[in-house]
């Protein structure tokens, strides 16, 4: 069974930085193929990607956020980690992690439960 | 960076019609990279199909999805009380991902 947990604060100040840990189990980071990623969603709005990382250490983020976020995995300890610079009040959101397990086809099959994060002083 | 419309913003039907979602795409994108979600107050999206008409698993077959290029379309054949959710679509094109704003399911 596929399991993705996300772990973080579940506030921080604005202009601080956000570190988000995800958890997985039941696969493996390295598996050919896998990727894990990161989206939000503010309250009562639509889904936003924010970063993809490959079972290769390839990454991907997206444009318009791109200059505050990295991406990196421990494969030994099954996480997945992002950390968003100069955080802002427009940040709050229910942050996820999910998988797409395979490259023939992209979409995000298993999800975590989310985590809110609040930005706040 | 490809930006995903959804028509229409909210959808009032009842149990038992048939429900038609509209997502376009401002370039083409590949087949193999449309998916669609399901979301319910208070969980986290779930995949319904992928690959443009590929059922998840556990997924009903009252849910299809269909298209190509720039013009992707999720049907429900016959409502159920619990297919009412908002639906998102999504695709990864040009190492770059995206999700529609959302199509509201409502009853009627």
């Amino acid at each position: 069974q596929i399991t993705l947990k996300e772990s973080g604060p579940t506030m921080v100040k604005p202009t601080q930085t956000l570190t988000l840990t995800c958890t997985v189990s039941g696969f493996s980071l390295s598996t050919s193929g896998v990727s894990v990623g990161w989206i939000r969603q503010p309250p009562g709005k639509a889904l936003e990607w924010l970063a993809l990382i490959y079972w290769d250490d390839d990454k991907r983020y997206s444009p318009s956020l791109k200059s505050r976020l990295l991406v990196t995995k421990d494969t030994s300890k099954n996480q997945v980690v992002l950390i968003m610079t100069n955080m802002d009040p427009v940040d709050t959101a229910t942050y996820y992690c999910a998988q797409s397990p395979v490259l023939e086809w992209f979409a995000f099959d298993s999800w975590g439960q989310g985590t809110l994060v609040t930005v706040s002083s | 960076e490809i930006v995903l419309t959804q028509s229409p913003g909210t959808l009032s039907l009842s149990p038992g019609e048939r429900a038609t979602l509209s997502c376009r795409a401002s370039q083409s994108v590949s087949s193999s990279y449309l998916a669609w979600y399901q979301q319910k107050p208070g969980q986290g999206p779930r995949l319904l199909i992928y690959a443009a008409s590929r059922r998840a698993t556990g997924i009903p077959d009252r849910f299809s999805g269909s298209g190509s290029g720039t013009d992707f379309t999720l049907t429900i054949s016959r409502l159920e009380p619990e297919d009412f959710a908002v639906y998102y679509c999504q695709q990864f094109g040009s190492s770059v991902c995206s999700f529609g704003q959302g199509t509201k399911l409502e009853i009627k």
